[in-house]
């Protein structure tokens, strides 16, 4: 149980275009999802949570008409890179947590961003 | 203010051998406290977690890590380590309300000698 989905696992694209990245709780109901950031050899670096139906909290010093969340329903998030830049290419991983008080956060497999 | 240290950024044991990772950390109340694995190019897998009661957490893979409020610490233990354990591991806390965001460590990348 407890299984997130997150697509796309790759992308490529040219910089300037923008990319839409799904977390999906599979079998529960999500009502706090988070986004985070990895960079190589480095732990995950959290640039905003989202609750359903209101919008994201964005962590100190992310942009958030740069990073576009949405957390429209229970078992869905997207984050949408908006016009993306080089810089931008990283490893983006979405966790879920269910609406009982004592739930883990539970972790996509990530997608891999890269731009050209 | 709140930390989490995984004082050991490597650890290399021999295959069959125990293993023990470290995790300390600064909070003003007893958190939650979380154990994940991740090999390279996956997301996170949660190892075992802590919320309250018995101070020693059975996991899975053969994983137990032991609470000790006194020492601010959260040790993740194996008793014999198979290849497939090479990997990423990182521990986390989170309050126990509000926000559950977690705070992580930096990490512990371990690898197992044949």
């Amino acid at each position: 149980g407890a299984v997130v989905s997150q697509h796309p696992s790759w992308v490529i694209c040219k910089s300037g275009t923008s990319v839409k990245i799904e977390c999906r709780s599979l079998d529960f109901q999500a009502t706090t999802m988070f986004w985070y950031r990895q960079f190589p050899k480095q732990s995950l670096m959290l640039m905003a949570t989202s609750n359903e139906g209101s919008k994201a909290t964005y962590e100190q010093g992310v942009e958030k008409d740069k990073f576009l969340i949405n957390h429209a329903s229970l078992t869905l998030s997207t984050l949408t890179v908006t016009s993306a830049h080089p810089e931008d290419s990283s490893f983006y991983i979405c966790s879920a947590r269910g609406v009982s008080s004592n739930q883990p956060q539970h972790f996509g497999d990530g997608t891999r961003l890269s731009i050209l | 203010a709140q930390s989490v240290t995984q004082p050991d950024i490597h650890i290399t044991v021999s295959e069959g051998a125990s293993l023990e990772l470290r995790c300390n950390y600064s909070y003003g109340a007893t958190p939650y406290l979380f154990w994940y694995v991740q090999s390279p190019g996956q997301g996170l897998q949660l190892l075992l977690k802590y919320f309250s009661g018995d101070t020693l957490v059975q996991g899975i893979k053969g994983f137990e890590a032991e609470f000790k409020r006194s020492q601010s610490s959260f040790n993740l233990r194996k008793p014999s380590v198979h290849w497939s354990d090479a990997a990423e591991y990182f521990c986390a806390v989170a309050p126990a309300s509000g926000t559950y965001k977690y705070i992580f460590g930096t990490g512990t990348r371990l690898k197992v000698l044949a």
